[in-house]
């Protein structure tokens, strides 16, 4: 059981370059979250999904576009990365949408971008 | 937005020493839970807590959900080596993992 997986793990970009992160997840959550962390900001939201079909700004949503494609897999898409969004990324997913019990954040590993 | 104030930001101690760290926030929370990330993985849910006063234990772990909803505690007995890494509290008002709200962690460091 893989649970969720990102990729790439790592990743340089130049300014206004773009790229997707890919993320998927084999234990039949329906829902999806992508975050960045940054340091000594914890982890904020970037955009989520709570079931397939359906996407939703979080947070911290400029500067991103997400797709669902399949209840398996939710990207994030950087169309002209800027410096400021250096961070590391991580994807999430959850049993259930709308309620916290027993239903906790299962996390990737992370994907580590530098925007120079 | 909303924040959530966890302390402290990090943390050296002797291996055996006990810990403790709490997060605090001006808004009354309904669930509050604590996760731990190891250097270069992702944050892994270690305990979470749904009812006001309720106190949780998951081995040398104990947390609890503070009596006016504004605050969390996790304690840890006995630090062993592998205690290393970064605790996050988090805080959820509504029932929708949307709203989850994340501390900006403790960084512990256990010295053998």
């Amino acid at each position: 059981n893989a649970g969720v997986t990102q990729t790439p793990k790592f990743q340089v970009l130049k300014t206004g370059q773009s790229m997707t992160l890919q993320c998927a997840q084999d234990m039949n959550h329906n829902s999806m979250y992508w975050y960045r962390q940054d340091p000594g900001m914890g982890l904020r939201l970037i955009y989520y999904s709570a079931s397939e079909g359906t996407t939703d700004k979080g947070e911290v949503p400029n500067g991103y576009n997400v797709s669902r494609l399949n209840k398996r897999e939710f990207s994030l898409r950087l169309e002209s990365a800027a410096p400021s969004q250096t961070s590391v990324y991580f994807c999430a997913s959850s049993e259930a949408w709308g309620r916290a019990y027993n239903s906790p954040l299962h996390f990737g590993n992370g994907t580590r971008l530098t925007v120079t | 937005g909303q924040q959530l104030n966890q302390s402290p930001q990090s943390m050296f101690i002797q291996e055996g020493e006990d810990v403790s760290m709490n997060c605090t926030s001006s808004s009354i929370f309904n669930t509050w839970l604590w996760y731990k990330q190891d250097p270069g993985e992702g944050p892994v849910l270690l305990i979470a807590l749904y009812k006001a006063g309720e106190l949780t234990s998951n081995g040398r772990l104990t947390a609890q959900f503070g009596i006016t909803r504004k605050d969390s505690f996790l304690n840890i007995s006995a630090s062993i080596p592998s205690d290393v890494g970064i605790y996050f509290c988090a805080g959820l008002r509504g029932g929708s993992q949307g709203n989850l709200i994340f501390g900006k962690g403790t960084k512990l460091s256990v010295k053998p």
